[in-house]
C-alpha cells in the first residue's frame, strides 16, 4: 500500500465548476500538508501548505484536512481553462522529506 | 527574486554513463531536495542538502549522488546510466525552518538511451 493514495483522473469539467480533488494517505505522523500544480513539462508549482487539520482559503482554492480520516481535499471555484494541469497532493513529518501522490490530472472544458 | 533554475534542461545520454545535473535555490533559501518524476507518477524523493551535507534519503541506490557548494548551490550525480533512470529530475529550495515549504525548479529532462 502506497503511504498516499490519489486518484490519477483524467477529471474533465465544465468552465465555471468547482472541482473537487482528494487523496488519502496511511502515515499518521504527517503533519504538514501541500497542494502543488503542475503543468505539462513544468516543474510543480506550491499552490497551498497548510499544518495539521483544519481549512485554508486562497482566493478561488480551498484545502481542507481531516487527520481523524487521514483524508484531504483542494476545492477550486469557479475552474477556468487555465486551471487545467496535474494536481498533485504533497505530505510530510516535520521538516522531513515530502512524500507525493500520483498526482490528478484535470481539464477544464470551456 | 530569480526562482531555482535548473541546468541543463534537457540531456541525453547512453547506458553506463555519468551525468550531472546543477541547482541554484532560489535567493535566500538554505536547503536543496532532489527528486526524481516518471512519466505520469508523483515525484520521488532522493536526497536533501543543508549546510553542504545530505541530511535525508530516499530510497534510491548509491548510483545517486550529490552535493552542495557553500553559495546554496547543488549538483545531482548518477553514474552507471540505466534505462529507467529516464525521468525528470526536480530540484526544490527551502528555508532549513520551512523545509515543507518547498519551491520546484523547472527541472532538467534525462532521455537514456
Amino acid at each position: 500500500q502506497k503511504e498516499v493514495e490519489q486518484d490519477p483522473g483524467p477529471l474533465s469539467v465544465p468552465e465555471g465548476a468547482i472541482v473537487s480533488l482528494n487523496c488519502t494517505y496511511s502515515n499518521s505522523a504527517f503533519q504538514y500538508f501541500m497542494w502543488y500544480r503542475q503543468y505539462s513539462r513544468k516543474g510543480p508549482e506550491l499552490l497551498m501548505y497548510t499544518y495539521s487539520s483544519g481549512n485554508k482559503e486562497d482566493g478561488r482554492f480551498t484545502a481542507q484536512v481531516d487527520k481523524s480520516s487521514k483524508y484531504i481535499s483542494l476545492f477550486i471555484r469557479d475552474s477556468q481553462p487555465s486551471d487545467s494541469a496535474t494536481y498533485l497532493c504533497a505530505m510530510s513529518r516535520g521538516y522531513q522529506k515530502v512524500t507525493f501522490g500520483i498526482g490528478t490530472k484535470l481539464q477544464v472544458i470551456p | 527574486d530569480a526562482g531555482v533554475t535548473q541546468s541543463p534542461t534537457h540531456l541525453i545520454k547512453t547506458r553506463g554513463q555519468q551525468v550531472t545535473l546543477r541547482c541554484s535555490p532560489k535567493s535566500g533559501h538554505d536547503t536543496v531536495s532532489w527528486y526524481q518524476q516518471a512519466l505520469g507518477q508523483g515525484p520521488q524523493f532522493i536526497f536533501q542538502y543543508y549546510e553542504e551535507e545530505e541530511r535525508q534519503r530516499g530510497n534510491f541506490p548509491d548510483r545517486f549522488s550529490g552535493h552542495q557548494f557553500p553559495n546554496y548551490s547543488s549538483e545531482l550525480n548518477v553514474n552507471a546510466l540505466l534505462l529507467g533512470d529516464s525521468a525528470l529530475y526536480l530540484c526544490a529550495s527551502s528555508l532549513a525552518t520551512q523545509g515543507n515549504e518547498q519551491f520546484f525548479g523547472p527541472g532538467t529532462r534525462l532521455t537514456v538511451l
